[in-house]
């Protein structure tokens, strides 16, 4: 199993959109509904921000959204706030384990 | 409120085995609907998840582990354990549990989300 491929990192302006990528194959991201993604904080646990390629827990600001096409999957953060900028991680599941992508560095210009 | 805590020793020397718990409180181990999993993380690296278990005992594990690791559960103390034997340096990490949602509903299922973690715990191998 090969971790999924993201950009190691991505950057904006504020109040911009930002879109960060998730590659993995027909067998994890493209084969289920079933990604999820996380935002890590230097010195912090992760927290989950989508789940389910679209789906957003409770509390997580609707600035925050997930989508799916093939085998890449996508988070997009609008409106773009100095408090956004941290690691993010996508995680798939892949037939009875999971695979977290390399992370991607956002930065806050 | 759920919350779940890692404890173990920081230090194991290579070749020996790290064991680590995870404590469950506000939530009962033995609900349906979640696995209990470990996740780790190298500084400065990516998140690898290394296996979980469902209140069953039933486990899954990273097919690259998997021949080191041993996920086990004690539903009275509340508590999910791991072993892994043969450390080396490169089993050097911040070492997270977290409660793993998955259920299906008719066809409806939703699976492989992770909420809520532990703060983590450093492991380091060293002599």
């Amino acid at each position: 199993q090969s971790a999924l491929t993201q950009p190691a990192s991505v950057s904006g302006s504020p109040g911009q959109s930002i879109t960060i990528s998730c590659t993995g194959t027909s067998s994890d991201v493209g084969g289920y509904n079933y990604v999820s993604w996380y935002q890590q904080h230097p010195g912090k646990a992760p927290k989950l921000m989508i789940y389910d390629v679209i789906h957003r827990p409770s509390g997580v600001s609707d600035r925050f959204s997930g989508s799916k096409s093939g085998n890449t999957a996508s988070l997009t953060i609008s409106g773009l706030q100095a408090e956004d900028e941290a690691d993010y991680y996508c995680s798939s599941y892949t037939s009875s384990s999971s695979l977290f992508g390399g992370g991607t560095k956002v930065t806050v210009l | 409120q759920v919350q779940l805590q890692e404890s173990g020793p920081g230090l194991v020397k290579p070749s020996q085995t790290l064991s680590l718990t995870c404590t469950v409180s506000g939530d009962s181990i033995s609900s349906g609907s979640f696995y209990w999993s470990w996740i780790r993380q190298p500084a400065g690296k990516g998140l690898e998840w290394i296996g979980h278990i469902y209140t069953s005992g039933s486990t899954n594990y990273n097919p690259s582990l998997k021949s080191r690791v041993t996920i086990s559960i004690d539903t009275s103390k509340n508590q999910f354990s791991l072993k892994l034997t043969s450390v080396t340096a490169a089993d050097t990490a911040v070492y997270y549990c977290a409660r793993e949602g998955f259920y299906c509903t008719g066809n409806l299922c939703s699976k492989n989300w992770f909420d809520p973690w532990g703060q983590g715990t450093l492991v380091t191998v060293s002599s």
